[in-house]
Formats: structure tokens, sequence, C-alpha cells
């Protein structure tokens, strides 16, 4: 089976601008669910799709949103970009939501300038 | 609210050499996962051991093992006859089954060099 897909890999903007990234889950896998990873603050959790609906949401502002398609494809949109929002986004899918095992993509690297 | 703390930014160790990775978390779940995940210089974030809450013995993947103290909530990861593919970038996670937080909480993260 091919592993979890992100595109972009590599992403340049300027504050202001919005954003979208995209994830292809594993084949058969229904749950996705986005990471921001920051050399600050870390890996953290944005939000998890399970099945098109939003099931958990972390502790980001809205400027951060998402959605799943009936295909299990998920994408993130960043808008109003700001320098802070500069990270690699991670995207993990599995099978069901509360699977012992996450799968992760290579990521998007977002440069924000 | 779940909380994982990897307390040593760096490690080194010696190809060949046994080195520990410690990890203390705090979660007031009942039920819940523990994991190791390797995060090479490409990347590509990969599952190196899991660990059932419930089960009181230790999870091993070959040359990697855990040593799992729930009471303590304690949770290292021991990388046996280190080569030098194990250097990374090491996070320790866990995944709570109560209310409706299905998401991984990750520690800081520990830097793993292994020398030749």
């Amino acid at each position: 089976k091919a592993g979890v897909t992100q595109t972009p890999r590599y992403l340049i903007k300027t504050r202001g601008q919005q954003v979208t990234l995209s994830c292809s889950p594993i084949s058969g896998h229904r749950s996705v669910s986005w990471y921001q990873q920051t050399p600050g603050q870390g890996l953290q959790f944005l939000f998890e799709y399970f099945s098109e609906t939003q099931r958990n949401k972390g502790n980001f502002p809205g400027r951060f949103s998402g959605r799943q398609f009936s295909n299990s494809r998920s994408e993130m949109n960043v808008s109003t970009l700001e320098l802070g929002d500069s990270a690699l986004y991670l995207c993990a899918s599995s099978p069901a939501q509360l699977y012992n095992e996450q799968f992760f993509g290579p990521g998007t690297r977002l440069t924000v300038l | 609210a779940q909380t994982v703390t990897q307390s040593q930014p760096e490690m080194s160790v010696q190809e060949a050499e046994t080195v520990t990775l410690s990890c203390t978390y705090d979660t007031s779940e009942s039920d819940y996962y523990l994991f190791w995940y390797k995060q090479p210089p490409s990347r590509q974030m990969i599952l190196v051991i899991r660990q059932e809450a419930y089960k009181q013995q230790n999870a091993t993947e070959n040359r990697f093992s855990v040593n799992f103290q729930k009471a303590a909530k304690s949770f290292s990861l021991k990388i046996s006859d280190s080569q030098l593919g194990d250097a990374a970038m090491y996070f320790c996670a866990s995944l709570g089954y109560g209310g409706s937080q299905g998401n991984l909480i990750f520690g800081k993260g520990t830097k793993l060099s292994v020398k030749p």
C-alpha cells in the first residue's frame, strides 16, 4: 500500500496570504489528523477528521481550518498567514478513530515571509 | 489534560552501545496507549514501539524495548546495539481513550546522536 502523501512538500508564502495543504491517507484509512511542528512548541495537534466530520480540534485560532472529502482525503487551510505559522505540517492517518497507531506523511514545510 | 515530558533534549551513544531515553507522562485516562516515534532528518515520523497501558509486560521490537512503570507514569525507551541509522529525534507520545480526545500528545523530543 502507498503511504500517506502530502502536497506540496514545500511552500513559501507571505504574511496575509492564505494557504491550502493536502493530505491523502493510506487506502482504507478513514481518520486523518493534522499536527503542527515547530522548534519552539514541538508537535501540536490541530484537528482530526473521521468520515468527513471534524471529531477533535486542538487549541488553534479559527484561521486554521480543515475538511475531509468522501474519499478520506483531507485539506487544511490557513488564512491570513502570520510569521509564526511557519512550521512543518504533518498529516497522519489511521484505519479508525482511537486506533493504536497513526501513520505519518512526510509533511509540508511552510515558510511565511 | 494529558502531558508528556521528555527531560533529555539531547543524548549521545557510541555505536553498538545501549542508550535509554526517558519519558514521563500524566493522564487521567484509565485506558491509554504509549508510543515512541522516531523522526530522522528526512522528517518522516516512524512508529518505533507502542505499549498498551493495561499490559504489564514491557513491549519489545528487536533492539528496542521499553520500561513501562505505570504507577510512576514512566515510559523509557532502551535501544540496544545502537546503529548509525538510529540517529534521529525520538518523541514519546500518549493516546487516551476517554472523552472525545483521540489525538496524540507528544513530548518535546530527544535528539539522539550515534558516534561511530
